[in-house]
């Protein structure tokens, strides 16, 4: 069946370091891919998407490409900010049969100033 | 309204009771998920529903839980005998455009 992996938390760092959340996948056809966020306190969010191979998603600075080859779709930031401490989780729907959403275990992300 | 509704926000329960859950997804959204959120810990699929009916159910723990859907609108989950390891933030979740909307969740303790 689908299954996503992604690297356990919690991660430390310091504002302005370089964040990656590693996540890989196993899916059957040509799954979408998301990466949500949970921020203190609040519900799930939708932070970025890609819906097929070689595509980018981005928003609020964080950046993920679907990697088919490695199926992989790691997050990225360039400089992280207090604001960002939150869980984060990677996902995949596969577009076979019913869309059916497959969450990872989450990651916790601290960021300290 | 817009978005995924969930009520009530907060059930606290004495352990034994039954609890029900609503969920109201976004109109026109015909997939409908339940999800299980203990502190500290990722998302547990529980039921899936298409529709009225629930062809993955897979997730649910126990036959103390059971979930319906009025045609392609209202959800309850609904736990009966209520056990302290039940106490979690239960989430339903929405689809269209491929996407999944998710609710506020309700909050439940069994004391």
């Amino acid at each position: 069946g689908d299954s996503v992996t992604q690297m356990e938390g919690p991660v430390t760092l310091s504002e302005e370091a370089f964040l990656t959340i590693n996540c890989t996948y196993t899916a059957t056809g040509y799954p979408s891919l998301f990466w949500y966020v949970q921020y203190p306190g609040e519900g799930l969010q939708l932070l970025l998407k890609a819906t097929k191979a070689d595509d980018k998603g981005s928003n609020k600075g964080f950046e993920a490409t679907y990697r088919k080859e490695t199926t992989s779709f790691h997050l990225e930031k360039g400089s992280v900010q207090v604001s960002d401490s939150a869980v984060y989780f990677c996902a995949l729907s596969n577009s076979g049969g019913y869309q059916k959403v497959t969450f990872g275990t989450g990651t916790k992300l601290q960021v300290i100033p | 309204g817009a978005g995924v509704s969930q009520s009530p926000s907060n059930k606290v329960t004495e352990k034994g009771k039954d609890v029900e859950l609503r969920c109201d997804p976004i109109s026109g959204h015909t997939a409908l998920y339940w999800y299980r959120q203990r502190l500290g810990q990722g998302l547990e699929f529980l039921i899936y529903f298409q529709g009225n009916s629930a062809p993955d159910k897979s997730g649910l723990p126990s036959d103390r839980f059971s979930a319906e859907r009025t045609g392609e609108s209202v959800s309850t989950l609904t736990i009966q005998r209520t056990q302290q390891e039940d106490s979690a933030v239960y989430l339903c979740a929405s689809t269209g455009y491929n996407e999944q909307f998710f609710g506020p969740g309700t909050r439940l303790t069994v004391l």
